[in-house]
């Protein structure tokens, strides 16, 4: 594997459901982030970690719970969703903070029914 | 508040002709610029960034982006368009010190015809 990947590619689930998404970075990078695509909307930065801290949480609904166990893999957990939420969650990665080009994986396409 | 304009939601042009995407943003000060692409299923590619010195950048395959600070613009250009250049195309801003706090534009949807 090589790049940023993410699991799963589509995920459908009830709005009472609990799922999680995982995201897995190849590229020896120390920051990862979470992004949220929506259709007609910019990309939203949700969540930056760096070294596994959490340095950035953009206002985010608690029924989003990010993880970040160490500097590869970072999970995105879901809780009581709602159908707003169905888009686009696309995880990042970059070295460092400064002045680095972020890696995209090929996101998440996620439905809430 | 910081924002990123993309005044053109979708472009269609002929494969061989010249293509230039805009991109406005309002910010305090000059921050870092980017351009990305989308391709339908896939993730973003970087295709050039500008932080500082010559304002005329170059990117991969084949793009370009010229900043004016004047106009507080990035536009992005391509000589001849590939069918391959089929894609979403945003454009991005991220202040000075804190790359990892980019802010999107809403993109440009690129339709090449044959």
């Amino acid at each position: 594997e090589t790049g940023v990947t993410q699991t799963p590619r589509h995920l459908v689930m009830g709005m009472t459901n609990k799922k999680s998404l995982k995201c897995e970075q190849h590229l020896g990078h120390n920051a990862m982030y979470w992004y949220k695509q929506s259709a007609k909307k910019p990309l939203e930065l949700m969540f930056v970690y760096n070294f596994k801290e959490q340095t950035e949480n953009n206002s985010v609904p608690s029924r989003f719970s990010p993880e970040c166990p160490n500097s590869s893999h970072l999970f995105l957990h879901l809780h009581t969703l709602q159908p707003e939420d169905s888009a686009l969650y696309l995880c990042a990665s970059s070295q460092g903070r400064e002045a680095n080009e972020q890696f995209f994986g090929p996101g998440t396409r996620l439905t809430v029914l | 508040a910081q924002s990123v304009t993309q005044p053109d939601i979708h472009i269609t042009v002929s494969e061989g002709a010249s293509l230039e995407l805009r991109c406005n943003y309002s910010y305090g000060a000059t921050p870092y610029l980017f351009w990305y692409v989308q391709s339908p299923g896939q993730g973003l590619q970087l295709l050039l960034k500008y932080f500082s010195g010559d304002t005329l950048v170059q990117g991969i395959k084949g793009f370009e982006a010229e900043f004016k600070r004047s106009q507080s613009s990035f536009n992005l250009r391509k000589p001849s368009v590939h069918w391959s250049d089929a894609a979403e195309y945003f454009c991005a801003v991220a202040p000075r010190g804190a790359t990892n706090k980019l802010i999107f534009g809403t993109g440009t949807l690129l339709a090449v015809q044959p």
